[in-house]
């Protein structure tokens, strides 16, 4: 099964400010998604990428794909209080793994008015 | 995409008792799945729901405990049996719709006392 390390665990901050998260592997992914969930509720997905260096935009939120299909991280601009959440990324676990996704440790975070 | 629902939405159980939960999919879908989620951590693979046989377990749960079954293409129901305190988590269903892709149920929250 193919690991992803997501990275930080927890980010406080304050409305307006800009924030990364990253999700790390050592394994080539052929693509990964990411998913926001709030209390409460189940995940939701957000965006899936699948191809090399890919950028893609979702309002304040700008998700990349490393070259190396490695890594991704996913960069939200001028944050607000609706954006606080659990986010996770989630790859396809590979090997016999058919249809299986393996997930980061995901990313708590807090956007204070 | 996939609308996915779960009932019950929560519950408190006594222990030793069983709780059975329902998933039904607005479509047909390869596969579905079943997770375990402690508030604000990752989610953990319970099984995957075969349709017309036996599901398949991930290690560390057993069919004994987790009795799973998929009748059809559109719906699931995972039992929690002789249920413990330790059983108290959040549990998610999970459709396969896209090539590598999942959508989520809202969970069901589950207190075990």
């Amino acid at each position: 099964t193919q690991l992803l390390e997501q990275s930080p665990q927890f980010l406080s901050i304050q409305e307006g400010e800009n924030l990364t998260v990253y999700c790390n592997s050592s394994s080539v992914f052929s693509s990964l998604q990411w998913y926001r969930q709030e209390p409460g509720e189940g995940p939701v997905l957000l965006v899936t990428v699948v191809t090399g260096g890919e950028v893609k935009k979702l309002k304040r939120l700008t998700f990349q794909f490393g070259d190396a299909r490695k890594d991704s991280s996913l960069h939200i601009t001028a944050a607000q209080p609706g954006d606080t959440g659990l986010y996770l990324c989630a790859g396809p676990a590979g090997g016999t793994s058919y249809g299986k996704l393996t997930f980061g440790q995901g990313t708590i975070l807090t956007v204070h008015p | 995409s996939a609308v996915i629902s779960q009932k019950p939405s929560r519950d408190i159980c006594q222990r030793g008792t069983s709780l059975t939960i329902q998933c039904q999919v607005d479509s047909q879908v390869t596969m579905m799945f079943w997770y375990r989620q402690q508030p604000g951590q990752s989610l953990t693979l319970i099984a995957t729901a075969n349709q017309g046989s036996e599901a398949t377990y991930e290690s560390g749960f057993v069919i004994d405990k987790f009795p799973i079954s998929r009748p059809n293409l559109t719906f699931s129901t995972l039992t929690v049996s002789n249920m413990s305190p330790e059983d108290s988590s959040i549990y998610l269903c999970s459709a396969r719709t896209g090539v590598e892709t999942q959508y989520f149920g809202p969970g069901t929250r589950l207190l075990v006392l």
